[in-house]
C-alpha cells in the first residue's frame, strides 16, 4: 500500500538551532513530493515541492528539502529556526499522476524554544 | 479576492440542524477537494471534484453531502451530524491534467463544533 510516514509527531528545537523533519514514503514508482505548513487556526500553506530535476529543493522561509529516491525520503531542513517557525508540518505525496490526489503524513509539530 | 476562501470560519451546530459550508476558489483551477482534519489524525480526503464531476467519495457518511455547481464553488451540506464530526474542514483546489500540474491550494478552513 502507498503511504506517507512522519515518524516524529513532535520536535522541540532551540531558537537558532538547525532542524530536520523526516518524511518517508512507500512507492516503487515516480512520485511528486510536497511539504506544507499549518500555523494555528489556519489552513495549509505550501513550503516547497519536488516534481523533477534537482533533488535539493528550496522553499519559502528558508526551508529546503532533499529527495532521496533510494531511501524513499524527502526530509525537510532549516539551518537556523525562528520562533515564528512554530507550526505543524505535513509531508504529502502524489502517487498517481493524472489523479493528483495528495496523501498526507500525520504531521510533525515543531516547537521552537526561546 | 485571491486564493481559496471558506465560509464560515467557525460553526457551532446542534445534531438536528442543517447547515452548509462554502468554498470558493479564484485560481481558475479545475479540481476541488474537501478534507477533514481531526485532532491527532492525518488529514482525511472526503470528496474530489474534477471539472464539476465527483470523482472520489472516500466512504463518507451520507450526513455529509457535497455539491459542486461550477468549477469555482464547492459546498458541503451537513445534516444530523454527530459530536465526533467536530473537526476542521478544509477545502482545496488544484489544476489537474496537462503537462504542468500544480500543488493544492488550501482555504483557511471551517472549525465545526457539533453539540
Amino acid at each position: 500500500a502507498q503511504s506517507v510516514t512522519q515518524l516524529d509527531s513532535q520536535v522541540p528545537v532551540f531558537e537558532e538551532a538547525p532542524v530536520e523533519l523526516r518524511c518517508n514514503y512507500s512507492s516503487s514508482v515516480s512520485v511528486y513530493l510536497f511539504w506544507y505548513v499549518q500555523y494555528p487556526n489556519q489552513g495549509l500553506q505550501l513550503l516547497l515541492k519536488y516534481l523533477s530535476g534537482s533533488t535539493l529543493v528550496k522553499g519559502i522561509n528558508g526551508f529546503e528539502a532533499e529527495f532521496n529516491k533510494s531511501q524513499t525520503s524527502f526530509h525537510l531542513r532549516k539551518p537556523s529556526v525562528h520562533i515564528s517557525d512554530t507550526a505543524e508540518y505535513f509531508c504529502a505525496v502524489i502517487f498517481n499522476f493524472g489523479n493528483e490526489k495528495l496523501t498526507f503524513g500525520t504531521g510533525t509539530r515543531l516547537t521552537i524554544i526561546p | 479576492e485571491t486564493g481559496v476562501t471558506q465560509t464560515p470560519r467557525h460553526l457551532v451546530m446542534g445534531m438536528t440542524n442543517k447547515k452548509s459550508l462554502k468554498c470558493e476558489q479564484h485560481l481558475g483551477h479545475n479540481a476541488m477537494y474537501w478534507y477533514k482534519q481531526s485532532a491527532k489524525k492525518p488529514l482525511e480526503l472526503m470528496f474530489v471534484y474534477n471539472f464539476k464531476e465527483q470523482t472520489e467519495n472516500n466512504s463518507v457518511p451520507s450526513r455529509f453531502s457535497p455539491e459542486c455547481p461550477n468549477s469555482s464553488h464547492l459546498f458541503l451540506h451537513l445534516h444530523t451530524l454527530q459530536p465526533e464530526d467536530s473537526a476542521l474542514y478544509l477545502c482545496a483546489s488544484s489544476q489537474v491534467g496537462g503537462s504542468m500540474n500544480t500543488e493544492a491550494f488550501f482555504g483557511q478552513g471551517t472549525r465545526l463544533t457539533v453539540v
